[in-house]
């Protein structure tokens, strides 16, 4: 079965300091893996997202995310934090289960940005 | 905004009840997939439709339902409802079946069981 870890549940970070977000997955095959950003009272939106080919995804919103197979991992990464990144971010993974294709969520990780 | 509509917004009702949610896709998309968020569960999949038609379940309950009509609007119908069915109930579109397809969420309904 496919799961992901975000181990970070909370995560506090000054304006215009660095960022990384962690991501495990568990998934037999090559994984479809997705980050995702959700701010208060919105839907989810997609920030980046990788299926295959190179292992350093960049996305909307100057976000980036790197896949390391041998860790299991696909990290979010941002330079440099603005205080409108403060949101909730998704790790997901999706793949075929049970004979479906299916997506699944991390719990999430709650970004506070300070000044 | 990411064109999928989701109504209502807000939803109370008491234990043993049935509601109705309803979504409206992108226009052209033919995939409807629904989520609940919960406290306690974090974000699950539940059902998505393809065209009118089934094609991946999640965790779903018995008590829950779902449809897509000719129109590609999708209603999710719960019944019995518990207090532990109170959550944040998303929609999400995409133009195609398969997992890779980007899906746009909708801005949820928030369902209170009292």
């Amino acid at each position: 079965a496919q799961s992901v870890t975000q181990p970070d549940i909370h995560i506090t970070v000054s304006e215009g300091a660095s960022l990384e977000l962690r991501c495990n997955y568990s998934y037999g095959a090559t994984p479809y893996l997705f980050w995702y950003v959700q701010s208060p009272g919105q839907g989810l939106q997609l920030l980046l997202k990788y299926f295959s080919g190179d292992t350093l995804v960049q996305g909307i919103k100057g976000f980036e995310a790197e896949f390391k197979r041998s860790q299991s991992s696909f990290n979010l990464r941002k330079p440099s934090v603005h205080w409108s990144d403060a949101a909730e971010y998704f790790c997901a993974v999706a793949g075929s289960s049970g004979g479906y294709q299916k997506v699944t969520f991390g719990i999430g990780t709650k970004l506070q940005v300070i000044p | 905004d990411s064109g999928v509509t989701q109504t209502p917004k807000h939803l109370i009702t008491a234990t043993g009840q049935r509601v109705t949610l309803r979504c409206s896709p992108r226009s052209g998309d033919l995939s409807v997939y629904w989520y609940q968020q919960s406290l306690d569960q974090g974000l699950q999949f539940l059902i998505q439709y393809y065209n009118g038609e089934e094609r991946a379940k999640g965790n779903i309950l018995e008590r829950f339902s779902a449809q897509q009509f000719p129109d590609l609007h999708s209603e999710l119908n719960l019944s019995s409802l518990e207090l532990g069915d109170s959550a944040l109930y998303f929609c999400a579109s995409s133009v195609g079946q398969g997992i890779s397809y980007e899906q746009y969420f909708g801005p949820g309904t928030r369902l209170t069981v009292t």
